[in-house]
């Protein structure tokens, strides 16, 4: 099946830092990316939608500011989360939309920032 | 909030004993989906079931919809305690933002 890769897995940093998560689709072409963030034991929370070549499409409540998306190609959407506080400390979900309208996702990316 | 309900949150079962989670959702959907997360991890796409179905089995999964009651369940027969996870129904909305929008899960422990 459609593989969907997360990088980092994990990832801590300093509060005040940015990081970026890459989220690949290594064998098809996704022209649609989604990235959603989930606390501990909740849901999957829809933070935006990427399309390929034009501006990501925010959730309400999602801070497009902090939280840039960007998806440069087919097959690579990143997401930066920009001046990062403790209160963004998460569990990170890309997933990327192939043939028929399926949706692929990646393993994920814990975000710890201290 | 679009996000679908499921009950229960969370379910204690014995190994060989069915698991029945039900979902909820609130708009038109083109298909449900249901998926399994080990704790920790991605997700994995266990089934999904067009609006224009009513019951969908798949090994020892079975999915039932009613789309007049806004409805899904998953039945997972003769438990092991590999099922163990958490598990989420998904809708696909209709309309121009179509988008996957999850229900608030059920963690099912099963025990040897």
């Amino acid at each position: 099946g459609a593989v969907v890769s997360q990088h980092p897995s994990w990832v801590i940093c300093k509060s005040g830092t940015s990081v970026k998560i890459e989220c690949r689709s290594l064998d098809f072409q996704a022209t649609t990316m989604f990235w959603y963030r989930q606390f501990p034991k909740q849901s999957l929370m829809l933070m935006a939608t990427s399309n390929e070549g034009s501006k990501a499409t925010y959730e309400q409540g999602v801070e497009k500011d902090k939280f840039l998306i960007n998806h440069a190609s087919l097959t690579l959407s990143t997401l930066t989360v920009t001046s990062a506080h403790p209160e963004d400390s998460s569990f990170y979900i890309c997933s990327a939309r192939g043939g028929q309208g399926r949706q692929f996702f990646g393993p994920g990316t814990r975000l710890t920032v201290l | 909030s679009q996000q679908g309900e499921e009950d229960p949150q969370a379910l204690s079962i014995q190994e060989g004993e069915n698991a029945t989670m039900n979902c909820s959702y609130k708009t038109s959907i083109n298909n449900l989906q249901w998926y399994r997360q080990n704790s920790g991890r991605g997700l994995v796409h266990l089934i999904l079931i067009r609006s224009n179905e009513r019951e969908k089995h798949s090994g020892r999964l079975r999915v039932t919809l009613d789309t007049s009651k806004k409805s899904s369940s998953l039945l997972i027969t003769a438990s092991r305690a590999a099922d163990t996870a958490s598990y989420f129904c998904a809708s696909w909305n209709t309309g121009t933002a179509s988008k996957l929008t999850f229900g608030t899960g059920t963690r099912l422990q099963v025990t040897l």
